[in-house]
């Protein structure tokens, strides 16, 4: 069964560092996401991204966040500057272009360690 | 805002009974969706229910919506050990879901 993976499955990285976490989504999917959850809260939306534009973003989603699909299979986040409080599980979703009802596949997620 | 708002946030039985969890939201929806997460690791779709609908099956879950309370409930029947995550509800108006708080489920043999 096609599914979402992410990579790396665990990023550690130092306070001001860049990092680019990377998603491929189910091949034939159109619509795609990010979600955040810091350790013992909620999934919380980021972005949404669709026909190489953002749908949707939330407030989370400030100017040190950016998305892109730099190729036809890859999707990926990128932090231009890490803060302590970025440490959170990051998850990509994906979902195709069928109307409603739909489900969005999630990928195992990737720890991101701010140190 | 949406926010999805479950209960009990914990929840402990023994194999073989059954689990309820209860999910509330504030705002018009589309679609209200549960999720289950092991222990740190990725969310697993279990079951869409739309707004139209008022209950839904799935194996041994049983979804109920009901949107004049703007309430819904997970029933995990006969519980395994296995079943042991937390469960989140999701909802959606636009294109993003709304995640609630979850409800940690432990199932002990």
């Amino acid at each position: 069964e096609p599914e979402v993976t992410q990579t790396p499955s665990h990023q550690v990285t130092q306070m001001g560092q860049e990092v680019i976490l990377r998603c491929v989504p189910i091949s034939n999917h159109l619509y795609f996401y990010w979600y955040r959850q810091i350790l013992g809260q909620k999934v919380e939306f980021l972005v949404s991204f669709y026909n190489n534009e953002i749908s949707e973003k939330s407030e989370i989603f400030d100017d040190q966040f950016s998305v892109e699909r730099p190729d036809g299979s890859n999707f990926t986040l990128k932090i231009r500057s890490t803060k302590l409080e970025d440490s959170a599980m990051y998850f990509c979703a994906s979902r195709d272009l069928v109307g409603q009802p739909y489900e969005q596949y999630f990928g195992p997620g990737t720890r991101l360690t701010v140190t | 805002s949406q926010q999805g708002e479950e209960d009990p946030q914990a929840l402990s039985i023994q194999e073989g009974e059954n689990a309820t969890m209860n999910c509330s939201y504030k705002t018009s929806i589309n679609n209200l969706q549960w999720y289950r997460q092991n222990s740190g690791r990725g969310l697993v779709h279990l079951i869409l229910i739309r707004s139209n609908e008022r209950e839904k099956h799935s194996g041994r879950l049983r979804v109920t919506l009901d949107t004049s309370k703007k309430s819904s409930s997970l029933l995990i029947t006969a519980s395994r050990a296995a079943d042991t995550a937390s469960y989140f509800c999701a909802t959606d108006l636009t294109d993003k879901l709304i995640f609630g708080t979850g409800t940690r489920l432990q199932v002990f043999p």
